[in-house]
């Protein structure tokens, strides 16, 4: 069974703070992604990665970044948070470039910026 | 520039009835066509996906219809349960998915016992 696991599933910070959030999957998925939801946004793509040490931008990358050091890790960071960075974060993962296969979401971070 | 445009919002169905939830979409380079189902304090989760080789895509209750000419899909959820009351999204992707997943804004459906 795939499991995709966040670090924390809420977090409060505060503005300028650097933020990481951390996402790891156990079933050898080559693909990663990082989503936000907004409540009547709909989920948008922020980075992913397609192996280790690759990133690419998603549709919203602004004020992100991204780290893939194993391949089974995946990181978000803010670099300097801000209050229009308040969301839920979702992690997923995939199966084979090039394929069309599930993705698999993680339960979210729901991070709170003051 | 929203490229996957989801109806309705949301959406009342009562026990037994049909539940229709439609999404259009722009980009023509878009190959594959999933729905999520997201329950509260859930990350979503794959429902049915389909490739528009097909018009038609049957799992359970759950079907998918595909109109590649209109660039539009839909989802059809047959004799509706209270179980069933969620959040569903549409989405799309080019080249096999590895890209991410373009989202529709959601449907928060709710069926009445």
């Amino acid at each position: 069974d795939v499991k995709v696991t966040q670090s924390s599933r809420y977090l409060v910070k505060r503005t300028g703070e650097k933020v990481f959030l951390e996402c790891v999957q156990d079933m050898d998925h080559e693909n990663m992604f990082w989503y936000r939801q907004d409540p009547g946004l709909g989920l948008r793509l922020i980075y992913f990665s397609y192996d280790v040490k690759m990133k690419e931008k998603g549709d919203i990358p602004e004020g992100y970044s991204v780290s893939r050091e194993k391949k089974e890790r995946f990181s978000l960071i803010l670099e300097s948070a801000s209050t229009n960075q308040t969301s839920m974060y979702l992690c997923a993962s995939s199966f084979s470039w090039g394929s069309q296969e599930t993705q698999y979401f993680g339960p979210g971070t729901r991070l709170l910026v003051l | 520039q929203q490229q996957v445009k989801q109806s309705p919002q949301s959406l009342i169905v009562q026990k037994g009835g049909i539940s229709i939830i439609n999404c259009a979409y722009e980009n023509t380079a878009f190959d594959y066509f999933p729905w999520y189902q997201q329950f509260p304090g859930k990350g979503p989760a794959l429902l049915i996906a389909i490739r528009p080789d097909v018009s038609e895509k049957k799992e359970g209750r759950f079907t998918i219809s595909f109109n590649k000419s209109a660039k539009q899909f839909s989802l059809h959820i047959m004799d509706s349960q209270p179980g069933d009351s969620a959040t569903y999204f549409c989405a799309a992707s080019k080249g096999g998915g590895a890209d991410g997943l373009t989202f529709g804004k959601g449907t928060h459906l709710i069926i009445q016992p």
